[in-house]
């Protein structure tokens, strides 16, 4: 398995401030995970973090709006820019454990609110 | 494009029923299928994987099953108790992970 810490747990923020979320694991992997679930829905996935590259976007989703940064194999935060009421969210890191079955663990979860 | 389906959204049973939650999803060339549980403004939690060649798997009261087949995957909770109340959700890994909705689940005291 996989620990993964977040900060901050929760934030009330400003519209059109920034807020940056880190997310540290307590062993290296290749690959972190960015996710976004807004009220009442699912997980949308944000980005792929990958060290050493650039973060990997989906669709739906740019850098300019969420920048990533990955410097080492254990650590990573995504920046939420110029926020906007709709951004209120829960946003989420999660990686893959060592045991390649596939495993996906997740933090307990930042939780965005945008006034 | 795999799309996941969780039925029903929402169940509230009385302590001690036994319960299945149902998770649907439309391509079976999957990888896992993982179960999740989110307790209100929380991260998940995850309660068990199945890999693609198993068909199900156990853990104290929580079981697992999945039929590739027929697009299906099922988590039989026995002996609900209050502290089972969350939202539980399942996953299908293909070459990403692919979420369902979830099922909001209480039990009564």
């Amino acid at each position: 398995s996989a620990v993964i810490s977040q900060k901050p747990s929760r934030d009330i923020c400003q519209r059109g401030t920034s807020l940056t979320i880190q997310c540290q694991v307590d062993s290296q992997v290749t690959m972190m995970f960015w996710y976004r679930q807004q009220p009442g829905q699912s997980l949308t996935l944000i980005a792929t973090a990958n060290q050493g590259s650039e973060a990997t976007y989906e669709s739906g989703f740019v850098i300019d709006k969420f920048p990533i940064s990955r410097p080492n194999l254990t650590f990573s935060t995504l920046t939420v820019s110029n926020m906007s009421p709709e951004d209120s969210s829960i946003y989420l890191c999660s990686v893959t454990g060592a045991s390649n079955t596939g495993e996906l663990f997740f933090g307990e979860g930042s939780r965005l609110t945008v006034l | 494009k795999q799309e996941v389906t969780q039925i029903p959204a929402a169940l509230s049973v009385p302590e001690g029923e036994n319960l299945v939650l149902n998770c649907s999803f439309t391509d079976s060339a999957i990888y896992n299928l993982q179960w999740f549980r989110q307790d209100p403004g929380k991260g998940l939690t995850s309660l068990l994987l199945i890999q693609s060649s198993q068909r199900e798997q156990t853990s104290g009261r929580l079981n697992a099953s999945l039929d590739k087949s027929s697009g299906r995957s099922t988590l039989y909770i026995a002996a609900s108790q209050p502290g089972d109340s969350a939202t539980y959700l399942c996953a299908a890994t293909g070459n990403q992970f692919y979420f369902g909705t979830g099922t909001s689940l209480t039990v009564i005291p």
